[in-house]
């Protein structure tokens, strides 16, 4: 079983939807959890972070994390196409500081 | 600022060659990150380092060597390239284990092709 765990999709809204990205996590060590954009062809960009059981916003963005069921989800409210692109869930592994990733949720918005 | 840059952003090698894969961070932070991305892998680790001269590895080290003699540059090598080391390379950085919490910064990779 891979430690982090997201749904492939792709998935499709159409704008000013709201989109609705999971991730579940195996390892119950880990601190950290993040949301990394990735367009076509470039580098991972953070979104967000969270690391307290609940909700958390930035403009658009809503991370929720859930400890003991293991979940962590991102809202995008108000969809645009420029959303488009392949989001990615990551755990911070303390041991190592390095970061798990998820494999990555295509999300595709429509105009 | 320059930020984490690397270089080359494109190679083409073949199956035997050495291939050096170059790091280099502006922001003199301490811990340092080589991932592979593969279709169907996602990013996976290879090597990180926590500060110069302290390397470990991650989970696909094998077919690899790093070296970290200057905190900011964190060189990867491929001693002798297989095809199945075709990938996007990324390396990160970020400051310190407690800035972990919050963020890694990505450089822009290089997509290596074996022959």
């Amino acid at each position: 079983q891979k430690e982090v765990e997201q749904n492939s999709g792709p998935l499709s809204v159409p704008e000013g939807a709201i989109a609705s990205l999971n991730c579940t996590y195996s390892d119950r060590g880990s601190q950290s959890f993040f949301w990394y954009r990735q367009y076509s062809g470039k580098s991972p960009e953070l979104i967000m972070f969270i690391y307290s059981n609940g909700d958390k916003e930035d403009g658009r963005f809503t991370a929720q994390l859930n400890k003991a069921s293991q979940y962590v989800s991102l809202l995008i409210r108000d969809s645009q196409p420029s959303d488009s692109a392949t989001y990615l869930c990551a755990a911070l592994r303390g041991s190592q500081g390095n970061l798990i990733f998820g494999k990555g949720t295509k999300l595709s918005v429509k105009p | 600022d320059a930020g984490i840059t690397q270089s080359p952003r494109y190679k083409i090698t073949e199956t035997g060659r050495q291939v050096t894969l170059m790091c280099h961070q502006t922001w003199s932070h301490s811990y340092m990150f080589w991932y592979r991305q593969d279709l169907g892998h996602g990013l996976r680790l290879i090597y990180y380092s926590a500060a110069a001269d302290i390397t470990d590895k991650g989970e696909v080290p094998d077919g690899y060597v790093v070296s970290r003699s200057k905190t900011e540059n964190f060189p990867l090598t491929l001693e002798s390239a297989t095809r199945s080391q075709t990938s996007v390379y990324f390396c990160a950085s970020s400051e310190s284990f407690r800035r972990l919490q919050e963020t890694q910064y990505f450089g822009p990779g290089t997509r290596l092709l074996v022959l």
